[in-house]
């Protein structure tokens, strides 16, 4: 059971709009912690894809967008292309547990 | 370019040991906090550890304290992870990452390695 609930799959047809929802707690979220978001292809590394809410590292495409409101936080994917086939991963800090928490991910499938 | 290059993992039997290692370049080590961040097979994402980029701080994950030990030579660009008692739930691959920023406080990776096996099986 991870701290941060993510849904586990999400799917859309190209160039739909697809959302990720991050659920946190007033221990991570809720507390004012910034959300990071990470996509993992199939068979590679995590890629930082949103760092703090709603920025995005050089070479991201602006067709990701990151929210973050109260407990909750959200990835926008607009446009969906087949190459935006992966595992995307939320992450954050619990002062609970004093440790950087991620979501259980969430995979997205293109129609 | 920043690169990481984890090294060390390996098929330890239950209650054994290892060294992982990751080497970094492109970037001035000693200014950086890092991580290790674990995947078992077909799962998600775990925070391991972190330390400050001149050893003083380190943090773990409760399930690995009192067994593992992060540490860094920054003379030499490296960063390790020392892994004791191992079971079977430490069975992953280990990244090792660079932070972006300093704790406390929500801390994005922006550069990963491509990660090290640790199978810890019988």
């Amino acid at each position: 059971q991870s701290v941060l609930t993510q849904p586990p799959s999400v799917s859309g047809a190209p160039g739909q709009r697809v959302t990720i929802s991050c659920t946190g707690s007033s221990s991570n979220l809720g507390a004012g912690y910034d959300v990071h978001w990470y996509q993992q292809l199939p068979g590679t590394v995590p890629k930082l894809l949103i760092y703090r809410n709603s920025n995005r590292p050089s070479g991201v495409p602006d067709r990701f967008s990151g929210s973050k409101s109260g407990t909750s936080a959200s990835l926008a994917i607009t446009g969906l292309q087949a190459e935006d086939e992966a595992d995307y991963y939320c992450q954050s800090y619990d002062i609970s547990l004093s440790g950087y928490v991620f979501g259980g991910g969430t995979e997205v499938t293109v129609l | 370019e920043v690169q990481l290059a984890e090294s060390g993992g390996a098929l330890v039997q239950p209650g054994g040991s290892l060294r992982l290692s990751c080497a970094a370049s492109g970037f001035i080590f000693s200014s950086y906090w890092m991580s290790w961040v674990r995947q078992a097979p077909g799962k998600g994402l775990d925070w391991v550890a972190n330390i400050k980029y001149d050893g003083s701080e380190k943090y773990y994950v409760d399930s690995v304290k009192g067994r593992f030990t992060i540490s860094r030579d920054n003379t030499k660009n490296s960063l390790f992870l020392q892994m004791n008692s191992l079971t079977a739930e430490d069975t992953a691959v280990y990244y090792c990452a660079r932070d972006l920023g300093a704790a406390p406080g929500s801390i994005p990776y922006d550069y990963w390695g491509r990660g090290t096996l640790v199978t810890v099986s019988s």
